[in-house]
């Protein structure tokens, strides 16, 4: 079972440039969220989304947009990099549904915008 | 908003020692609550509190959630060097204006040595 699928795992940007972050789950899961990963600030919600076609505002959205058409995609946009959006990237998918769930995790996208 | 607050930030011990994490959280319509492990890349899942599960326990590893005073902690007994990661905690709210975010704390970096 492939569970959550982040591509790319790692990438340098250019300021100014667009890009997009790849997320993908097999299982059927309701809720998905991106978080970003600086040391010493744990994981910080960006953006969320309970079912297909709803997303919501986290903690840090600003330069930041999300869809969700179907059920198995949830891709972050960043329509014009800065500096400051170098982090580490975290899709995560949890059934919903019932919040006793846990959430899993992809494995991550390192960006560096330069 | 939702807040979770872990301390401490970081922590060293020694292989055999006995460490506790904590966990302090404001939340409405408080649902759940999650411990994480992360090491190289993704975190991975640990135990889930609930008002109807307060106290898990797995080998070296125990939590205790107290829904009055709003906290959670995790207990590692003998520490080994495999323990070294971080340990994240989340909340889960049941329902409300903050329904579907999961929401994590800064992360308590443990690292032991030999």
């Amino acid at each position: 079972t492939a569970g959550i699928t982040q591509a790319p795992t790692s990438q340098i940007l250019a300021a100014g440039r667009s890009m997009t972050l790849r997320c993908t789950q097999d299982m059927r899961h309701n809720a998905m969220y991106w978080y970003r990963q600086d040391l010493g600030l744990g994981l910080r919600l960006i953006h969320y989304s309970n079912t297909a076609g709803t997303t919501g505002k986290g903690e840090v959205p600003d330069g930041y947009s999300v869809s969700r058409a179907n059920t198995d995609d949830f891709p972050l946009t960043l329509a014009s990099a800065v500096p400051s959006q170098t982090s580490v990237y975290f899709c995560a998918s949890r059934p919903g549904g019932s919040p006793d769930t846990e959430a899993f995790f992809g494995q991550g996208t390192r960006l560096t915008v330069v | 908003e939702d807040k979770v607050v872990q301390s401490p930030l970081s922590l060293v011990v020694h292989e055999g020692d006995t460490v506790t994490l904590n966990c302090s959280y404001e939340v409405t319509n408080f649902r759940s609550l999650l411990w994480y492990k992360q090491e190289k890349k993704a975190p991975t899942f640990l135990f889930m509190l609930t008002s109807s599960g307060i106290e898990k326990k797995s080998g070296r590893l125990s939590s205790i959630l107290d829904k009055k005073e709003l906290f959670s902690i995790l207990n590692i007994t003998a520490t080994q060097t495999g323990d070294s990661a971080i340990y994240l905690c989340a909340v889960v709210p049941g329902g409300g204006t903050s329904y579907g975010k999961l929401t994590f704390g800064q992360g308590t970096i443990l690292t032991v040595h030999p």
